[in-house]
């Protein structure tokens, strides 16, 4: 079965250390994209790709960073430099064109120790 | 400052009766505007979705409807089912293919 599998589940960060949540795709998707929820709040786009080796910022791409060298992977790590990671990850993809996400992961839960 | 607002936090609804799930939106620029459902721990799932040329949309059990004029729309679900109980997230976009997401409605059907 096609999907997106994000790992690991449940992450826990030390206050100054980087930490890399993975995202992988068999769907064939061109485009993937990164989101956080906050409770209470609406998912907000972090980092989203529309081809391989080629990202652009969302509206809260501070303190996080991305890469694209393979179609089917879009790995985020969240920096130190992000005062606030506690939250739940999503990351998503969608077809060639289609720049609404139409699939996502299960999600990452990160805290901070 | 919001740009889509689903207002109720959770809704309940006996089986069996519609369920109607509201979501209103500030920008008159969106054109494109999605529902998504949520189980607990796990990602959205897309549900449908509904461009401003129309005004009505509906596949199966699930119906949209825009309001322009209103900036609202809503997702009605009829009959309603036990596994319909979720998180219900409205989402909004414009030319720039960027989604608004709205911060959710919790569907509870009760039996």
């Amino acid at each position: 079965d096609g999907g997106i599998t994000q790992s690991p589940k449940y992450l826990f960060r030390k206050e100054g250390q980087n930490v890399t949540l993975s995202c992988e795709q068999n769907l064939n998707h061109d485009a993937m994209y990164w989101y956080r929820q906050d409770p209470g709040q609406g998912l907000r786009l972090i980092y989203y790709s529309q081809i391989v080796n080629d990202f652009q910022k969302g509206d809260i791409a501070e303190g996080y960073s991305v890469s694209r060298e393979k179609k089917e992977s879009f790995p985020l790590t969240v920096t130190s430099a992000q005062k606030n990671p506690t939250a739940f990850y999503l990351c998503a993809s969608s077809t060639t064109g289609g720049k609404v996400p139409q699939h996502f992961g299960d999600g990452t839960r990160l805290s901070i120790l | 400052d919001q740009q889509v607002k689903q207002n109720s936090p959770s809704l309940s609804v006996q089986e069996g009766r519609i369920s109607i799930l509201n979501c209103d939106y500030t920008n008159s620029m969106f054109d494109y505007f999605l529902w998504y459902k949520k189980y607990p721990a796990e990602g959205p799932t897309f549900l449908i979705s509904i461009s401003s040329i129309k005004d009505k949309n509906e596949d199966g059990r699930f119906t949209v409807f825009l309001n322009k004029s209103a900036k609202h729309l809503s997702l009605h679900i009829v009959p309603s089912q036990p596994g319909d109980s979720a998180v219900y997230f409205c989402a909004a976009s414009d030319s720039n293919y960027q989604l608004i997401w709205g911060a959710g409605t919790k569907l509870i059907i009760k039996p």
